[in-house]
């Protein structure tokens, strides 16, 4: 089936450094969306990409959308303690189909 | 608060034993996802209503799952005869009408524990 791959799996970094993570996938998707989500909470959305080669900024966060439609990435920008959480990558080929999640980038940052 | 609600937050239940769990999503919202999370994984789709209408399911339900929307407002998923491996949290989000651009909201979800 269906599968996304986000790497790295962990990080661990100091405040005030950029981060960056990504995510692929053996099949293209038209929409890739980025979620965080903390300890026992749902995901949050953080960003939608929607269009090959997009790239978008929400705040310090900036996604891109894959010239190939296989694959995104996230970036954050001068970290703070409460980006620490589990990032997650997530794809969708129509907009009538459901969203497949990768397993996600766990981020601890350290004060 | 007009988020996505779901209850109980939290349930604990023995091996063996049915329970239930209540999603009820944004006002107006006609799409409605079931999704299962296990530790360390990301979320996985169950199911899909639009509507009342159940229109999509995955394999991962097996027969022991059903869900429901009755009235194409709240849903329920209920899980019979839970066994261990039924322990995850069990999310649901919300979806306005399809059209381009729209993302669906989630809940906090539902953490089931089965001892």
């Amino acid at each position: 089936g269906q599968q996304l791959n986000q790497s790295p799996q962990s990080m661990f970094i100091q405040e005030g450094e950029d981060v960056s993570m990504n995510c692929t996938s053996s099949s293209i998707f038209n929409t890739w969306l980025w979620y965080k989500q903390d300890p026992g909470e749902g995901p949050v959305l953080l960003i939608a990409l929607y269009k090959a080669g997009e790239l978008t900024s929400n705040g310090r966060l900036t996604a891109q959308f894959g010239i190939t439609r296989k694959d995104s990435f996230l970036n954050i920008s001068a970290s703070i303690p409460s980006d620490v959480g589990i990032y997650f990558c997530a794809g969708r080929k129509t907009s009538y189909d459901k969203v497949i999640f990768g397993p996600g980038t766990s981020l601890s940052v350290i004060p | 608060d007009t988020g996505v609600s779901q209850n109980p937050r939290h349930k604990i239940t023995k091996r063996g034993q049915n329970v239930t769990f209540r999603c009820d999503p944004i006002s107006e919202h006609n799409r409605l996802y079931w999704y299962r999370q296990t530790l360390g994984q990301g979320p996985e789709f169950l199911t899909y209503f639009q509507n009342e209408a159940q229109l999509e399911k995955s394999r991962l339900l097996s027969d022991r799952f059903s869900a429901e929307r009755p009235k194409g407002s709240f849903s329920t998923l209920e899980i019979q005869r839970t066994e261990q491996g039924d322990s995850a949290m069990y999310l649901c989000a919300s979806a306005p009408k399809v059209r381009e651009n729209t993302e669906a909201f989630f809940g906090q979800g539902t953490r089931l524990t089965v001892v």
